[in-house]
């Protein structure tokens, strides 16, 4: 069946540092690919997505490039802030779904200190 | 304008109550996701309907698990006698139209503890 990976939390980092956040996943055919953020309180947002092989999916200074040859979509921003620390959920959407049932990751928690 | 969102926030419930879960997705939205996020672990699809239609019902971990959506707005996840394992946070989403790629608006979930 299908699945996804990533790295466990938390992630530590100071501010202006570059942040990674790796993503594998296990999928038959072309899946969609997404990240989401949840803050705080707050529910889960789109933070950006990826439909084929080599789309780049970027937004608000994060970028996640889709690897079919590494099954991956990693996140990356060069260079955080406190307001990024979230909670970070990678996510697939099976190839030939029809509604938009998504499959997530186990999240990774990112704090950002000053 | 008005996210989804849901209620009550919290729920406490004794092994063997019935509860029920509110959702309120953006108006006009035609597609209404319910997820089941466990603590530590991503949320996992529960059931999807387009408009007043449950059209897929496949991650309902139970016969004690019914949702309806009988006007298609606002919907209702209903637990029956309600057990530990569901102890978990119950996510609504709600999408603009019946495609697979519309981005899901997420409320900010109901905690249900089963003591």
């Amino acid at each position: 069946g299908n699945s996804v990976t990533q790295m466990e939390g938390p992630v530590t980092l100071s501010e202006e540092a570059f942040l990674t956040i790796n993503c594998t996943y296990t999928a038959t055919g072309y899946p969609s690919l997404f990240w989401y953020v949840q803050y705080p309180g707050e529910g889960l947002q789109l933070l950006l997505k990826a439909t084929k092989a080599d789309d780049k999916g970027s937004n608000k200074g994060f970028e996640a490039t889709y690897r079919k040859e590494t099954t991956s979509f990693h996140l990356e921003k060069g260079s955080v802030q406190v307001s990024d620390s979230a909670v970070y959920f990678c996510a697939l959407l099976p190839w030939g779904d029809s509604w938009g049932k998504l499959q997530f990751g186990a999240g990774t928690q990112v704090v950002v200190t000053p | 304008g008005a996210g989804v969102s849901q209620s009550p926030r919290y729920k406490v419930a004794k092994r063997g109550q019935d509860v029920a879960l509110r959702c309120d997705p953006i108006s006009g939205h035609v597609s209404l996701f319910w997820y089941q996020q466990a603590l530590g672990q991503g949320p996992e699809f529960l059931t999807y309907f387009q408009n007043e239609a449950q059209l897929d019902k496949s991650g309902l971990p139970s016969d004690r698990f019914f949702a309806e959506r009988p006007e298609g707005s606002v919907s209702t996840l209903k637990i029956q006698r309600t057990q530990q394992e569901d102890s978990a946070v119950y996510l609504c989403a709600s999408s603009l139209a019946g495609r697979a790629m519309d981005t899901q608006y997420f409320g900010p979930g109901t905690r249900l503890t089963v003591l």
